[in-house]
């Protein structure tokens, strides 16, 4: 649990601006992920990363984009492209399938 | 790709009674099924897990079974308590390595345990 931080823990964004979402781990996890949670709806994945300088596109990855330069961090831009942002933020990393969630970040936008 | 589905979305009982939770999965190569608690404004948390090589695996009041023919697999948690109370998810992931990582999730279930 406390290997993975996420900040802020929430978020304004006012319409038409671009904001990126911090996530970092200490557990020298390889593959890290970005999802998405909304009432009813569960988890969807936006993208993951399976090692350092690689990415993939997940379920809904249409107006996010993500960037790994750094095995410990993985963030998470929502640009203005979004059209509904506003949602429950979740990051997570893994070792042999099993994946470990950060606290998340709840962004509204204004 | 794989396709999740969980059932019921909602589920109350008793303190004490059993529930049970169930999914269905689309793609017979996933072999890794680990179900997730979250409690409210918390992050998911790995509650007990199952691989395909096995057809059930227990942790004290938890359970997972797994029909691999059928692909479901489905959660039981005996004698619950109030702190059960929670919304759980299954999820799915072929597991081992490259894209495998992938989990897919069911859209979850709430349950409410009532003293």
């Amino acid at each position: 649990d406390g290997g993975i931080t996420q900040s802020p823990k929430y978020l304004f964004r006012k319409e038409g601006q671009n904001v990126t979402l911090s996530c970092e781990q200490n557990l020298n996890h390889d593959a890290m992920y970005w999802y998405r949670q909304d009432p009813g709806q569960g988890l969807r994945l936006i993208y993951y990363s399976q090692i350092v300088n690689d990415f993939q596109k997940g379920d809904i990855a249409e107006g996010y984009s993500v960037s790994r330069e750094k095995k410990e961090s993985f963030p998470l831009t929502v640009t203005s492209a979004q059209k509904n942002p506003t949602a429950f933020y979740l990051c997570a990393s893994s070792i042999a399938g099993e994946q470990f969630f950060g606290p998340g970040t709840r962004l509204t936008v204004l | 790709g794989e396709n999740v589905e969980q059932h019921p979305s909602t589920l109350s009982v008793q303190e004490g009674d059993s529930a049970v939770i169930k999914c269905t999965y689309s793609d017979s190569a996933s072999n890794y099924f680990p179900w997730y608690k979250q409690e409210l404004g918390k992050r998911p948390q790995l509650i007990i897990d199952i691989r395909s090589n096995v057809g059930e695996k227990k942790d004290q009041r938890i359970a997972v079974t797994l029909n691999k023919t059928a692909k479901h697999f489905s959660l039981h948690i005996t004698e619950t308590q109030p702190e059960d109370s929670a919304v759980y998810f299954c999820a799915a992931s072929k597991g081992g390595g490259g894209s495998n990582y992938k989990l897919t999730f069911g859209k979850g279930t709430l349950l409410t345990v009532n003293p």
